[in-house]
């Protein structure tokens, strides 16, 4: 069955980095696109990132573009995210979740939180 | 800045039906957006619905249904169960440089 399995969140400073992880398995992950979705607390879904099956393209939102870095590694069946500069409203839970052609997501983890304090 | 609009909150009786809309800032909504649907409860991660408008992923129950509706996507669910009280959000895909977009979520209570 498929599984998604996010780490790598935590507390971090303004202005920190961090870089969170996707474990896949179940699929073939080289075969498909991944995305990054965050929820702020209280708050609605909002896409972040994504990135094509062979990580030839790579899609930001505005609010992240230039400070996030998406990547993958299909030799270990693994998404990250790499986040610079985070600022207080990166606060959020972080989802990964599969790529369902045509422009859908079918699979998700269930989240890593990123909380941006001093 | 494209904004996709939903219904803030709706009530539905169990038994009864219910339909949840979509719309976008940029005009109506059609096939082309390929409208996403999902469902989320409390400290749950959210769970895929409907995907290019009217198609059910494997898991779906048979009472949620996708459409068009006015220039609009909409979820409708019929025959309403107690279970079925969550967040819904639409996911809308513009292409180009910021290709998907969620809409705010409609918060379902079931009484």
């Amino acid at each position: 069955q498929v599984q998604l399995v996010e780490s790598g969140g935590g507390v971090v400073q303004p202005g920190g980095s961090l870089r969170l992880s996707c474990a896949a398995s179940g699929f073939t992950f080289s075969s498909y696109g991944m995305h990054w979705v965050r929820q702020a607390p209280g708050k609605g879904l909002e896409w972040v990132a994504f990135i094509r099956y062979d990580g030839s393209n790579k899609y930001y939102a505005d609010s992240v573009k230039g400070r996030f870095t998406i990547s993958r590694d299909n030799s270990k069946n693994t998404l990250y995210l790499q986040m610079n500069s985070l600022r207080a409203e990166d606060t959020a839970v972080y989802y990964c979740a599969k790529d369902h052609r045509p422009a859908a997501m079918n699979y998700w983890g269930q989240g890593t939180l990123v909380t941006v304090s001093s | 800045q494209t904004v996709v609009t939903q219904e803030p909150s709706l009530t539905v009786s169990p038994g009864g039906t219910v339909t949840l809309t979509c719309a976008s800032s940029t005009g109506a909504v059609t096939s082309g957006y390929y409208p996403n649907w999902f469902q989320q409860k409390p400290g749950q991660a959210p769970r895929a619905l409907i995907y290019s408008t009217s198609n059910k992923h494997s898991w779906t129950p048979a009472r949620f249904s996708g459409s068009l509706l006015g220039g609009k996507a909409a979820l409708t669910l019929s025959g309403v169960q107690p279970e079925d009280e969550a967040e819904y959000y639409c996911l809308l895909y513009y292409g180009g440089a910021h290709p998907w977009v969620f809409g705010g979520g409609t918060k379902l209570t079931v009484l």
